[in-house]
């Protein structure tokens, strides 16, 4: 099994819809990402947590919320989605210090109709 | 702050020529640098790391890069292409204290012709 699961892997959904995206990890890792990446503009940082009580927002926050339920689950919601969110979506997870790297879920590609 | 600059959106090469794909950083503390590839329909895997250590670093597949704290640069290289390594490649730039949030450059995606 993957050490970081992503689900569902792609979504097809309605303008105005709620939609949530799931990823867990079996790494042991505090800290936890959401990116999403869109052609030519790299990963661009959602939310991330650096433990269960810890919930921060990222350079492009606007229209998504997150919500840590355990140290292992990480989840992203978009309220009401609009088209512009169709993207990649990548969670991350990082052990606590810096010179380790990010281990990354395989992606959902959700698209808003 | 910290960011990153990948020059060159696409990149093509020969089978068997040399590939250099481009990373500037700026960080406002020393940084740790990362060089990552993303296959067809997969996540992003780590190809090397810079964590202050040696400053040429060797990574999987062949891959090599090199830190140049007086150019602000990581580019990275491998000697001869293989098909097999067509994909899209990300630097990354963490800094060695503090926030402990990794930037991502723009990607390079690497093509390789027969």
């Amino acid at each position: 099994d993957a050490d970081v699961t992503q689900t569902p892997r792609n979504r097809i959904t309605k303008t105005g819809k709620r939609i949530m995206l799931e990823c867990s990890q079996t790494k042991g890792h505090d800290r936890m990402y959401w990116y999403r990446q869109d052609p030519g503009l790299g990963l661009r940082l959602i939310y991330y947590s650096f433990d269960v009580k810890d919930i921060n927002k990222g350079e492009i926050s606007d229209g998504y919320s997150v919500s840590r339920q355990a140290q292992a689950k990480f989840s992203l919601s978009l309220e009401s989605a609009i088209p512009n969110q169709t993207a990649l979506y990548f969670c991350a997870t990082m052990q606590g210090s810096t010179n380790t790297e990010a281990f990354f879920g395989q992606g959902t590609r959700l698209t808003v109709v | 702050a910290q960011s990153v600059t990948q020059l060159g959106s696409h990149v093509s090469v020969s089978e068997g020529a040399l590939v250099l794909l481009r990373c500037n950083y700026s960080s406002s503390v020393p940084p740790y640098l990362f060089w990552y590839v993303q296959y067809p329909n997969q996540g992003l895997q780590l190809l090397l790391k810079y964590t202050s250590a040696a400053t040429l670093v060797k990574g999987i597949n062949g891959f090599e890069a090199e830190f140049k704290k007086s150019e602000t640069s990581f580019h990275l290289t491998k000697p001869s292409a293989h098909m097999s390594d067509a994909a899209e490649y990300f630097c990354a730039v963490s800094p060695s204290g503090g926030s402990y949030i990794p930037t991502f450059g723009r990607g390079t995606s690497l093509i390789v012709h027969p």
